[in-house]
C-alpha cells in the first residue's frame, strides 16, 4: 500500500548543480502533479501530466523539466539549481476524480 | 487569474475552543473545494464540497460551501493538541484544464 513515493527525502545541491527528484505512483492513476511549497505561500503547481507522454506547465515552471514515459513515474528534474528553488517539493496524483494523494516531500536547499 | 484566499493566516487557541477557518475564492468553470491537513509531511484529505454537496461533517469538523459568496468555512469544535496543523483550501477549476489552486493555508496551533 505505498501510495505515492517521493525520493530522496532530504538534499543538499550547490548552486549549478543539477539533479532529478523522483516521483512514483502505484494506484494507476493518470493524473500527475509537481508542486513546490514555499513558507507561508502555499502550494504552487510547476507541472502536470494528464498521462503517459503528456505533460505540461503549471504555474511555476522556469528551471525545472518533466518527462511522463510510463503511468507509474513522474520525475521532475532541476538543471541549474538557483537558491530560488530551496523549497519543498511534493509530487501528488489523482484518477479522473478528486482528491489529490500526495507523497511526503522533498527538501532541497540550494546554497 | 484564478485565486484561493484563505483566513486567517495563523490562529493559536486553547484546548476546548471552537475555531472557524476561512477560504474564499476566484475561479472560472468552479468544479469543487477540497480542505487538506497538513502536519509534518504530506497533506491529507478532509472533504470535498461541489454543487451537489455543500455541507460535510466527520467527528469534530464540518465545512459548508457558499457557492453564492464563492467561500467555504472549516469549523473545529473542542479542538485537541493534535488538530494542530496547517490547513490548506484548495480548488478545482476545469477552464480548460483540470488544476488544483491551493491557498495559502491557515497554520493552527492548539495549546495544551
Amino acid at each position: 500500500n505505498a501510495g505515492v513515493t517521493q525520493t530522496p527525502k532530504f538534499r543538499i545541491l550547490k548552486i549549478g548543480q543539477s539533479m532529478t527528484l523522483q516521483c512514483t505512483q502505484d494506484m494507476n492513476h493518470n493524473y500527475m502533479y509537481w508542486y513546490r511549497q514555499d513558507p507561508g505561500m502555499g502550494l504552487k503547481l510547476i507541472y502536470y501530466s494528464v498521462g503517459a507522454g503528456i505533460t505540461d506547465k503549471g504555474e511555476v515552471p522556469n528551471g525545472y523539466n518533466v518527462s511522463r514515459s510510463t503511468t507509474e513515474d513522474f520525475p521532475l528534474r532541476l538543471e541549474l539549481a538557483a537558491p530560488s528553488q530551496t523549497s519543498v517539493y511534493f509530487c501528488a496524483s489523482s484518477p479522473e476524480h478528486p482528491p489529490l494523494h500526495f507523497g511526503n516531500g522533498t527538501r532541497l536547499t540550494v546554497t | 487569474e484564478d485565486k484561493v484566499v484563505q483566513s486567517p493566516l495563523s490562529l493559536v487557541v486553547h484546548e476546548g475552543d471552537t475555531v472557524t477557518l476561512n477560504c474564499s475564492y476566484e475561479v472560472t468553470n468552479f468544479r469543487s473545494l477540497l480542505w487538506y491537513k497538513q502536519e509534518k509531511k504530506a497533506p491529507t484529505f478532509l472533504f470535498m464540497l461541489t454543487s451537489s454537496g455543500i455541507e460535510k461533517k466527520s467527528g469534530r469538523l464540518s465545512s459548508i460551501l457558499d457557492k453564492k459568496e464563492l467561500s467555504s468555512i472549516l469549523n473545529i469544535t473542542a479542538t485537541q493538541t493534535g488538530d494542530s496543523a496547517i490547513y490548506l483550501c484548495a480548488v478545482i477549476s476545469t477552464s480548460g484544464t483540470y488544476k488544483y489552486i491551493f491557498g495559502t493555508g491557515t497554520r493552527l496551533k492548539v495549546l495544551a
